[in-house]
């Protein structure tokens, strides 16, 4: 059975960097038929997704308009997780964080669906 | 980027009857593949998202039969056939058919009367 377990700290400085790690249980980061995602959620904004990473023969990098210039999502195939680092917070960064399976398919059928999540780190940006 | 948009944002329901919600997509989610990724997530209080229906209407493993997903195009529909106490929460319908981004509704509050 697939886990995704997520850590790292609930309280970030505005201005510093977010950082979370989303450690894979039952499946690899490196699979071929999944991508691996971060999606936050804020009364503001509802759900929004932040960004994936996935490997096809190679690695490969997808980030939302909004945060491209501030974010960076990296895989760490030795100890089968992934990251989430955003720089220079402000306080409508506040959000809870998921990481995320996207299940790309399963055997020869095509799927595209959000089908493991990640407990969710509270976190709040704030001096 | 594709905007999504539900109806009701909130739905107040008696035990054991009916529950219907409505997602509209601001462009048609027929993918090229000839597939339409059109996902419903549940959230219970306190709990992440949790996987309903993909590709319209294909139920997640473990997912009661009471939930159905129907819908092409632009217009897409989640039904409860009897809500029970569990099901209360807040609903998203999703697109992956157009991405990045993959974009969600806003959300509908399931509660009970």
């Amino acid at each position: 059975q697939v886990q995704l377990q997520q850590s790292g700290p609930g309280l970030v400085k505005p201005s510093q960097t977010l950082s979370l790690t989303c450690a894979i249980s039952g499946d690899s980061v490196s699979s071929s038929s999944a991508a691996w995602n971060w999606i936050r959620q804020s009364p503001l904004r509802g759900l929004e997704w932040l960004g994936r990473t996935y490997y096809r023969s190679k690695w490969y990098n997808d980030y939302a308009v909004s945060v491209k210039s501030r974010i960076s999502i990296n895989p760490d195939t030795s100890k089968n997780q992934f990251s989430l680092q955003l720089n220079s917070v402000t306080h409508e960064d506040t959000a809870v964080y998921y990481c995320v399976r996207v299940v790309v398919r399963i055997g020869p059928a095509a799927i595209h669906a959000f089908d493991m999540w990640g407990q969710g780190t509270m976190v709040t940006v704030s001096s | 980027e594709i905007v999504m948009t539900q109806t009701p944002l909130s739905s107040p329901v008696t035990l054991g009857q009916p529950a219907s919600i409505s997602c509209r997509s601001s462009q048609s989610l027929l993918h090229r593949d000839g597939n339409t990724y059109l996902s419903w997530l549940q959230q219970r209080p306190g709990q992440p998202p949790r996987l309903l229906i993909y590709k319209i209407s294909n139920r997640f493993s473990g997912v009661p039969d009471r939930f159905s997903g129907s819908g092409a195009g632009t217009d897409f529909t989640l039904k409860i056939s009897r809500v029970e106490a569990e099901d209360v929460g807040v609903y998203y319908c999703m697109q992956a058919t157009q991405f990045p981004p993959y974009t969600f509704g806003q959300g509908t509050k399931l509660e009970i009367k």
